[in-house]
């Protein structure tokens, strides 16, 4: 049963243009909703979060934008770059109770085209 | 620095063989988990510790097993008995919600 679903799976966008990734989640008791940079070969890492009692969070080019109501929660990343052509995994945990296990959607291969 | 150390970072492993994935960290988490990659399936987590001494399975546990003896350290064995292994392994820690992952071990049976 995948719990975060993931969409789309590859994306190409040119330098400057915006990238939006999007997910769905299914189980309403998850209430972090982190974003995860994976550059080839590397680990992944924070990219940035949301919790629910906000509808938008934003750093520099990327914003988290998180519909409730939908299950929903995209990310944003605004004149992109060459630089950030990696893959990125949206991803969903209960906190506490569940010791921060993250579900992971299967992730977007994202090029920016220069 | 502090962080996340994967060792090797490649391993190659013979058909019925046992191999031992290394994971140290010095960020003094109290929660490690070993994540699976693999092309087009984002990750899934093989098994989980929140402290020395105590783990579960995660959601594709089986052929695989792990020890939590130190706080530091979070080793996963890929058993003869896992039909697929060859993937990427990603070792994690967390404090709190923010998760912290090493570089990964890429394992390929030949």
């Amino acid at each position: 049963q995948q719990q975060v679903k993931q969409s789309p799976q590859s994306l190409i966008v040119q330098k400057g243009g915006i990238s939006i990734i999007n997910c769905a989640y299914e189980n309403t008791a998850f209430d972090y909703f982190p974003w995860y940079q994976q550059f080839p070969g590397k680990g992944p890492a924070l990219l940035i979060a949301i919790r629910p009692d906000v509808s938008e969070k934003k750093e520099g080019r990327f914003t988290i934008s998180f519909n409730k109501s939908a299950k929903q929660f995209s990310l944003h990343i605004m004149d992109s770059q060459p630089g950030d052509s990696a893959t990125y995994f949206c991803a969903a945990s209960m906190t506490p109770g569940s010791n921060y296990k993250l579900t992971f959607g299967k992730g977007t291969l994202l090029t920016v085209n220069p | 620095d502090g962080g996340i150390t994967q060792s090797p970072k490649y391993l190659f492993r013979k058909e019925g063989q046992n191999v031992t994935l290394s994971c140290e960290q010095n960020l003094n988490h109290d929660a490690m988990y070993w994540y699976r990659q693999d092309p087009g399936q984002g990750l899934r987590l093989i098994y989980y510790s929140q402290i020395v001494n105590d783990f579960q399975k995660g959601d594709i546990a089986e052929g695989y097993s792990v020890s939590r003896e130190k706080k530091e350290s979070f080793p996963l064995t890929v058993t003869s008995a896992q039909k697929n292994p060859t993937a990427f392994y990603l070792c994690a820690s967390s404090i709190w919600t923010e998760a912290f992952f090493g570089q990964g071990t890429r394992l390929t049976v030949v």
